[in-house]
């Protein structure tokens, strides 16, 4: 069935870091991918996402390209801030029959120190 | 901007009673699901509904159910309650045919 690893559980960076988040993915045909960002006591909310081969998505200085050879979706940054310590969730779209579901990975958690 | 709205956004409840968790959507979104969190497990859905008065079964159903009482609200209902379903529980809503979901903040439940 699908689905989607994360490699990286957690992450430990401090200001000014690049950083880099894995998402690799296994579906048939075309599933859209996401990004999402949740902070402490909240609900995860989109960060961006993309549909097709080779298209960026990208948000407050995040962004992902869709690579279907690879199948894979890494998330990066340039220059991390303290206020992005988050988990991040890498998802794609269920392909199977129009339900609407999301398949989402474990997460990583973003520390980021000052 | 998407509005999701969740109560309680905690609760502590006593092993083998009832929980109630409601959901309320103001996107006039067709979709809404149930997920549960837990750490190490990510987002799990338990159930979803594509339509008022009808649910489905999501990934992990077992000792969960859900109604669907019209478009706007979505219920999550623990007839008897276990230790095992202490976690946070988070509604979603999205659009037919648009996969982008909307998370409710998340109810905190504890049981005892």
């Amino acid at each position: 069935g699908d689905s989607v690893t994360q490699t990286e559980g957690q992450v430990a960076l401090s200001e000014e870091d690049f950083l880099t988040i894995h998402c690799n993915y296994s579906a048939s045909g075309y599933p859209t991918l996401f990004w999402y960002v949740q902070y402490p006591g909240e609900g995860p909310q989109l960060l961006f996402r993309a549909s097709r081969d080779k298209e960026k998505g990208s948000s407050r200085g995040f962004e992902a390209t869709y690579d279907k050879g690879t199948t894979s979706f890494h998330l990066r940054k340039a220059s991390v801030q303290e206020s992005d310590s988050a988990v991040y969730y890498c998802a794609l779209s269920g392909i199977t029959g129009n339900t609407g579901k999301l398949i989402f990975g474990l997460g990583t958690t973003l520390q980021v120190q000052p | 901007e998407a509005a999701v709205t969740q109560s309680p956004r905690s609760k502590v409840a006593v092993t083998g009673g009832k929980v109630t968790l409601s959901c309320h959507q103001t996107n006039n979104h067709d979709y809404m699901y149930w997920y549960r969190q837990d750490t190490g497990h990510g987002l799990r859905l338990i159930h979803y509904s594509y339509v008022a008065d009808s649910t489905e079964k999501g990934d992990i159903p077992d000792g969960y159910k859900a109604s669907r009482p019209s478009q706007e609200n979505f219920s999550l209902i623990l007839e008897l309650a276990s230790l095992s379903q202490t976690a946070v529980y988070f509604c979603a809503s999205s659009d037919w045919g648009e996969y982008t979901q909307y998370f409710g903040p998340g109810t905190r439940l504890l049981v005892l």
